[in-house]
């Protein structure tokens, strides 16, 4: 159980472009989800966190009009990449929390490479 | 501040020996507690957790992890390593009144050797 998928697994894309990544829970409900960005060989950083059907928090220092975040419903929250750009490339991983607990599970993350 | 300081870098083990790793956290209420395991180019598992309670806490792979107050340290510990341990480790912790969201620290990379 508690079993977070994304999509796509990796992508590449012109500089300029929007890019969507999906992050799914499976088989529970997620009213938070979160969206960590890690650059190659560091620790992730939380860019944002999204409660269904309300607004994402955005972390100081991420751009929310560059990032945007949806969560639309109780197991899929969407984070586009909009005009992408060459710095945007990293591993970008989300994250889904069952209900009022404290755990989170992980997706296998989206590595984006913008050209 | 709040941070979260994983000391080791790197830390190489010869397979079938103990593995201790390092997390120390500076909040002004103890968090919850985690750790997470990554193989490259995956996603996290989680190792284990801590939120209240027996401070000695079992997890899965047989990890283990001691949560002591008065060092506010979670040292991850392993008594025999095995080769497909060898992986990055990450502890985190997490706030209630963020809504759990995680601060990572910068992790460490475990070398296994036969």
């Amino acid at each position: 159980g508690a079993v977070v998928s994304q999509h796509p697994s990796r992508v590449i894309c012109k500089s300029g472009t929007s890019v969507k990544i999906e992050c799914r829970s499976l088989d529970f409900q997620a009213t938070t989800m979160f969206w960590y960005r890690q650059f190659p060989k560091q620790s992730l950083m939380l860019m944002a966190t999204s409660n269904e059907g309300s607004k994402a928090t955005y972390e100081q220092g991420v751009e929310k009009d560059k990032f945007l975040i949806n969560h639309a419903s109780l197991t899929l929250s969407t984070l586009t990449v909009t005009s992408a750009h060459p710095e945007d490339s990293s591993f970008y991983i989300c994250s889904a929390r069952p209900g009022q607990g404290g755990t989170q599970y992980f997706g296998p993350g989206t590595r984006l490479l913008v050209l | 501040a709040q941070s979260v300081t994983q000391p080791d870098i790197h830390i190489t083990v010869s397979e079938g020996a103990s593995l201790e790793l390092r997390c120390n956290y500076s909040y002004g209420a103890t968090p919850y507690l985690f750790w997470y395991v990554q193989s490259p180019g995956q996603g996290l598992q989680l190792l284990l957790k801590y939120f209240s309670g027996d401070t000695l806490v079992q997890g899965i792979k047989g990890f283990e992890a001691e949560f002591k107050r008065s060092q506010s340290s979670f040292n991850l510990r392993k008594p025999s390593v095995h080769w497909s341990d060898a992986a990055e480790y990450f502890c985190a912790v997490g706030l209630p009144n963020s809504g759990y969201a995680l601060n990572f620290g910068k992790g460490t990379s475990l070398l296994v050797t036969p």
